[in-house]
C-alpha cells in the first residue's frame, strides 16, 4: 500500500520549458488536491478534484493546469515554466470533504 | 474569508518538558475542522490530530493533544513529554470552504519551527 506517490522528486526546469508532475494514490480516494509551498508561506492550493474527470481551480492557479482522467491520478501541467514557480509541489488526497488529506512525499521544482 | 494565524515563527523546548504552539483561526462557518500537521526536515507532510468543531472533547492521539477554545477561536497544539524527534515545522491548518464551494482543501498558516534541546 503505497499511500500518495509524487513523479519526479527532483527537477530543474530553463524558464519557457514544460513539464508535468504526476500524482497517485491507491487509496479510492475521491478528493485529491496539488499544493505549492514557498519559504514563509505555509501551503497554497493550486488547484483540486472532487471526482474522475473533475477539476477546479484553488487559491493560486496561474501558470497551471491539471487534468484527473483516471480516479487514481491527478496530475499537475506547468506549460511554460517561469521562476516565480520555483517551489516545493504537494499532492495530497482524502476520503471526502471533511478529512484532512494524505500527503505525498513532496517535489522540489527549480526554474531557472 | 478563512484564515489561520500562527504567531511563533520558532520555538525551543528542553527535552522532556511540554510545549504548547499556537493557532488561531477566522471562519464564519459553523462547521469546521482543524488539523496540525508535522513536516521534519526531509520534508513529508504528517498529520497529527484533528478537531471537528462540534466535537465536545478535546482531540487527543498519543503526546499531542488540541486545546480547543471555540469561542476564542484557537486550537493550540501541546507535546508532551518532547522528544529530539520532534524538532520539525509544525503546522496548523483549517478545513477551507471555498473556491466556488468545493470543500475539502486545506487552509494552511505560515507554521512554527520547534527545536528540542537535549
Amino acid at each position: 500500500n503505497a499511500g500518495v506517490t509524487q513523479t519526479p522528486k527532483f527537477r530543474v526546469l530553463k524558464t519557457g520549458q514544460s513539464m508535468t508532475l504526476l500524482c497517485a494514490q491507491d487509496m479510492n480516494h475521491e478528493y485529491m488536491y496539488w499544493y505549492r509551498q514557498d519559504p514563509g508561506m505555509g501551503l497554497r492550493l493550486i488547484h483540486y478534484s472532487v471526482g474522475e474527470g473533475t477539476t477546479a481551480k484553488g487559491e493560486v492557479p496561474d501558470g497551471y493546469n491539471v487534468s484527473r482522467l483516471k480516479k487514481q491520478n491527478f496530475l499537475l501541467g506547468l506549460e511554460s515554466a517561469a521562476p516565480s514557480q520555483t517551489s516545493v509541489y504537494f499532492c495530497a488526497s482524502s476520503w471526502s470533504g471533511t478529512t484532512g488529506g494524505y500527503f505525498g512525499p513532496g517535489t522540489r521544482l527549480t526554474v531557472l | 474569508a478563512q484564515k489561520i494565524t500562527q504567531t511563533q515563527p520558532g520555538m525551543f523546548v528542553q527535552e522532556k518538558e511540554a510545549v504548547t504552539l499556537d493557532c488561531t483561526y477566522d471562519t464564519s462557518d459553523p462547521s469546521y475542522g482543524l488539523f496540525w500537521y508535522k513536516q521534519p526536515s526531509s520534508g513529508e507532510m504528517i498529520f497529527l490530530i484533528y478537531q471537528g468543531s462540534y466535537d465536545q472533547q478535546n482531540a487527543t492521539e498519543g503526546r499531542y493533544s488540541l486545546n480547543f477554545q471555540k469561542a476564542r477561536k484557537s486550537a493550540n497544539l501541546v507535546i508532551s513529554a518532547s522528544q529530539l524527534g520532534d524538532s520539525a515545522m509544525y503546522f496548523c491548518a483549517m478545513r477551507g470552504r471555498g473556491y466556488g464551494g468545493s470543500q475539502g482543501n486545506l487552509i494552511f498558516g505560515k507554521g512554527t519551527k520547534l527545536s528540542v534541546k537535549p
